[in-house]
């Protein structure tokens, strides 16, 4: 079935570097997406989302970039703290009578050292 | 403001027990979720609920039964527990069905089949 998954499972960067994690789905009809934050013992936490009908959005120091042609999702975060190493998800919802049935990826694990 | 409740956060079955994993939430969402998420994997969808008396399967629902008789309430019922369902899961809600922002997840239930 279709899905979505990420490129890389673990990340470590310095404190103060910028973290990019990436995500590819294979859903062509997919036309939401969401990042998760998922902090160890903790439910995920929505970081931030976009339509398919922009490639671009940001937050606070996030932005999420999404290349429909390549069918590639990725989060930046800028200048990373310790307090950003967690698990990170994409989510993907196919649209139409989905429900907000998402489509998780595998995550990747963010290390962030001090 | 609870968010999102589940209990209880932990428990261990023997095969063939069943149990009844509790789902509240107090934000008087329509769409509720039930989720499960296995070691190092993404969330799998197990059922999910549009509103009160509406439910419908997800990607993984054999072996478990759920109910929506209050808008609050997502029981998840599990029925002749096997190994296969040791797991985590996560109950989740959302105003909008995720199409226009997203899932409030619960904190999780850590169930252990032996």
């Amino acid at each position: 079935g279709e899905s979505v998954g990420l490129h890389l499972p673990t990340l470590s960067v310095q404190e103060g570097d910028n973290s990019i994690i990436n995500c590819a789905y294979s859903n062509s009809a997919s036309d939401y997406f969401i990042w998760y934050k998922q902090e160890s013992g903790k439910g995920p936490q929505f970081i931030i989302d976009i339509r398919s009908n922009m490639d671009k959005r940001q937050g606070q120091r996030v932005t999420v970039l999404l290349n429909k042609t390549v069918k590639h999702l990725s989060l930046q975060i800028a200048a990373t703290q310790p307090g950003d190493s967690a698990v990170y998800f994409c989510a993907e919802n196919a649209g139409g009578t989905s429900y907000g049935k998402l489509t998780f990826g595998q995550g990747t694990i963010l290390t962030v050292h001090p | 403001n609870a968010g999102v409740t589940q209990t209880p956060k932990f428990r261990i079955l023997k095969i063939g027990q069943s149990m009844t994993l509790q789902c509240t939430q107090d934000m008087n969402h329509n769409y509720m979720y039930w989720y499960r998420q296995d070691p190092g994997m993404g969330l799998k969808l197990i059922y999910y609920s549009v509103g009160a008396g509406i439910t419908d399967k997800g990607e993984v629902p054999n072996g478990y039964n759920v109910s929506r008789s209050t808008t609050e309430d997502f029981p998840l019922r599990l029925e002749l527990a096997a190994p296969s369902q040791t797991s985590v899961y996560f109950c989740a809600s959302s105003r909008s069905g995720g199409r226009t922002g997203e899932l409030f997840f619960g904190e999780g239930s850590r169930l252990t089949v032996l």
